[in-house]
C-alpha cells in the first residue's frame, strides 16, 4: 500500500466553479500536510502548508486535514484558468524520519 | 534572488554515460534534496543532505551518488546511465528536515 494516495484526474471544470482535490495517507504519524501546485514543465511551487489538523484558509484557497480519517483536501473557489496546473500532497512527520511523502499529483484544468 | 537552481535544463545521454547534475540554493537552508519524477510515480527521493557534510539515502538511491559540495550546492551524478533513469530530476531544498521545501525548475535525463 502506497504511503500517499491521490487520483490522478484528469480533472476539467469551468471557470467560476469550486474545486476539490483530495489525498487519502495510511500512516498517521504524518504532522505535516502540504500543496504543492506544478505547472507544465515546471518545479512544484508551495501553495498551502499545515500542521495537524484543521483548517487553513489563503485567498481562494483552502486546505483541510482530517487526521482520524486520514484524509485531507484542497478547495480552491472561484477557480480561474491560471489554476490550470497539477496539484501535488505532500506529508511528513513523526516516526517517518526526514522524509517527505508526495501523491502522483491530480491533473486539473479550468475551461474559460 | 534566484531560489534554486539546475543545470543542465536538458541532457540526452547514451547508455553507460556518466554525468553530474547540478543544484544551488541561494537562500541559505541547512538541507537539500534530490528527487526523480515519472509518470504515474509521482516524486521519488534520492538522496537528501540534512546538512553541509551530511548526506543520506531515499527511496530509490540505486545507480546514483551525491556530492554536498558546500551550503549551497547539492550535486547528483549518475556513473553509468540506464534507460531506466530516463526522467525528470528536481532539487529542492529547505531551511531544515520536515520544514518546508522549495523545488528548482527541473532537468530533464534521457538515456537512449
Amino acid at each position: 500500500q502506497k504511503e500517499v494516495e491521490q487520483d490522478p484526474g484528469p480533472l476539467s471544470v469551468p471557470e467560476g466553479a469550486i474545486v476539490s482535490l483530495n489525498c487519502t495517507y495510511s500512516n498517521s504519524a504524518f504532522q505535516y500536510f502540504m500543496w504543492y501546485r506544478q505547472y507544465s514543465r515546471k518545479g512544484p511551487e508551495l501553495l498551502m502548508y499545515t500542521y495537524s489538523s484543521g483548517n487553513k484558509e489563503d485567498g481562494r484557497f483552502t486546505a483541510q486535514v482530517d487526521k482520524s480519517s486520514k484524509y485531507i483536501s484542497l478547495f480552491i473557489r472561484d477557480s480561474q484558468p491560471s489554476d490550470s496546473a497539477t496539484y501535488l500532497c505532500a506529508m511528513s512527520g513523526g516516526s517517518t524520519g526526514n522524509q517527505f511523502y508526495f501523491g502522483t499529483g491530480t491533473s486539473l484544468t479550468v475551461i474559460p | 534572488n534566484a531560489g534554486v537552481t539546475q543545470t543542465p535544463k536538458f541532457q540526452v545521454l547514451k547508455t553507460g554515460q556518466s554525468m553530474t547534475l547540478q543544484c544551488a540554493q541561494d537562500m541559505n537552508h541547512n538541507s537539500m534534496y534530490w528527487y526523480r519524477q515519472d509518470p504515474g510515480m509521482g516524486l521519488r527521493l534520492i538522496y537528501y543532505s540534512a546538512s553541509e557534510g551530511t548526506t543520506d539515502k531515499g527511496e530509490v538511491p540505486n545507480g546514483y551518488n551525491v556530492s554536498r559540495l558546500n551550503k549551497r550546492e547539492f550535486s547528483l551524478r549518475l556513473e553509468s546511465a540506464a534507460p531506466s533513469q530516463t526522467s525528470v530530476y528536481f532539487c529542492a531544498s529547505s531551511a531544515g528536515i520536515q520544514e518546508t521545501q522549495y523545488f528548482g525548475p527541473g532537468t530533464r535525463l534521457l538515456v537512449l
